[in-house]
């Protein structure tokens, strides 16, 4: 069964520094998609970023990128120049390739913005 | 607005009464979701839409729950005798049946309380 984790419940940063959010998931599949949701309180969850398994190069999306190691099954967020406005709940999801598509959500790492 | 509705947004209701939830999906979007969110946790896999059709059942949906799509637009997900433990927010999302993105678009979810 496919599964999502990640182990960091809180993760803090200072305004305008960088901060990395790690996710590792288990799949036996071979191609498939990965995402960051972003979850701010009280309001809905938005796509952050998205990556598909087949290509080995990182999404990039402004100030966020992430490190995706498909050999080891991990797929983390990084964070640059963070801002007030990033703090929130981030869940990192593997959406399952066939079929309905559904998503497979971790437990979620709140951020704080520290100013 | 053009996203994803869901109403209401919060319930407070008794144990053993019934509740109703409904959703709105993009109204290009065939394809709808109903994911389940306890505090601290990610959500959760409920049910899958497709058009019309209920094409998935999480295990976690109990007899108690009951959803429907009619006529592939919106959707109600209807929770009979509820229990404390049915307390949660309940998330809609939609996507287009495309391979490639399959991005899911979330409302901003209903939180339900039982007394």
């Amino acid at each position: 069964a496919q599964t999502v984790t990640q182990s960091q419940p809180e993760m803090s940063v200072q305004e305008a520094e960088t901060v990395t959010l790690s996710c590792t998931y288990d799949t036996s599949e071979s191609d498939y998609y990965l995402f960051w949701y972003k979850q701010p309180p009280s309001r809905q969850m938005i796509l952050v970023i998205r990556q598909e398994a087949y290509k080995q190069q990182n999404a990039t999306e402004n100030r966020f990128s992430v490190n995706f190691q498909k050999a080891a099954k991990s797929f983390s967020l990084k964070i640059s120049d963070s801002q007030l406005g990033d703090a929130a709940m981030y869940f990192c999801a593997y959406r399952v390739p066939s079929g309905t598509y559904k998503y497979i959500f971790g437990t979620g790492t709140r951020l704080k913005v520290l100013a | 607005d053009t996203g994803v509705s869901q109403d209401p947004r919060h319930k407070i209701t008794k144990r053993g009464q019934n509740v109703t939830f409904r959703c709105d999906p993009i109204s290009e979007h065939n394809r709808l979701y109903w994911y389940r969110q306890t505090l601290g946790q990610g959500p959760e896999f409920l049910t899958y839409f497709q058009n019309e059709a209920q094409l998935e059942k999480s295990r976690l949906l109990s007899d108690r729950f009951s959803a429907e799509r009619p006529k592939g637009s919106f959707s109600t997900l209807e929770i009979q005798r509820t229990e404390q433990g049915d307390s949660a927010m309940y998330l809609c999302a939609s996507s287009l049946r495309l391979a490639g993105t399959g991005e899911l678009f979330f409302g901003e979810g209903s939180r339900l309380t039982v007394l």
